[in-house]
């Protein structure tokens, strides 16, 4: 079985402020982890993902995100906070080997940057 | 432009009627998806389709009906059989490890 947790699902920042949003899995065998972002009444698009290799992962737009395996975690960070970034975010795992339509995605957490 | 597009973007149904959301990408994948979105939810997955005239149920396929016949077309019907249909509904493809989605259709039932 696999989850994905999001902890917060609201996160409120200053412009030029660090962005970090929070995202916890639980996987019995390793995962592939992926952060999409969607804008009011828009599909999602693909930030970044993690399958293997290099432990951090930089995306679009400026984000990173590290997989910890030993705190099964992959937070979403982002040095300095833009207007732009407000947006939800979703998390989402699945077992390496399984195909797309086995992802499961997290509720999402909604970032407010705050001028 | 490779993309995958839905249409209406907005519609509109009344209590018992079925109603057919469309999905189209030109991307030349295989695999195919329909994904349901309620408010302070996650993507939860209705159907998917891995190759052409083959699909599978996903978590919430009740009162749900897709077809496969072409590879670049995925048309999910909402049947009057789903008790609440109103909600925000995601196309999306998938190449290798990656899903690609479409910009949504907000299906509201009057």
């Amino acid at each position: 079985a696999q989850s994905v947790t999001q902890l917060g699902s609201h996160v409120s920042v200053s412009e030029g402020a660090l962005v970090l949003l929070r995202c916890n899995y639980s996987s019995s065998v390793p995962p592939y982890l992926f952060w999409y972002v969607q804008y009011p009444n828009q599909g999602l698009q693909l930030l970044l993902k993690y399958t293997t290799g290099a432990t951090l992962v930089k995306g679009i737009n400026g984000f990173e995100a590290e997989f910890k395996k030993s705190e099964t975690s992959f937070h979403l960070t982002k040095p300095s906070a833009h207007m732009s970034d407000a947006a939800e975010y979703f998390c989402a795992v699945r077992r390496w080997g399984t195909n797309a339509g086995k992802s499961t995605f997290g509720d999402g957490t909604t970032l407010t940057v705050k001028p | 432009d490779g993309g995958i597009t839905q249409s209406p973007k907005y519609l509109f149904r009344k209590e018992g009627q079925n109603v057919t959301l469309s999905c189209e990408q030109n991307l030349n994948h295989d695999a195919m998806y329909w994904y349901r979105q309620d408010p302070g939810q996650g993507l939860r997955l209705i159907y998917y389709s891995q190759i052409v005239n083959d699909f599978q149920k996903g978590d919430i396929a009740e009162g749900y009906s897709v077809s496969r016949e072409k590879k670049e077309s995925f048309p999910l019907t909402v049947t009057s059989a789903q008790k609440n249909p109103t909600a925000f509904y995601l196309c999306a493809s998938s190449e290798m490890d990656t899903q690609y989605f479409g910009p949504g259709t907000r299906l509201t039932v009057l």
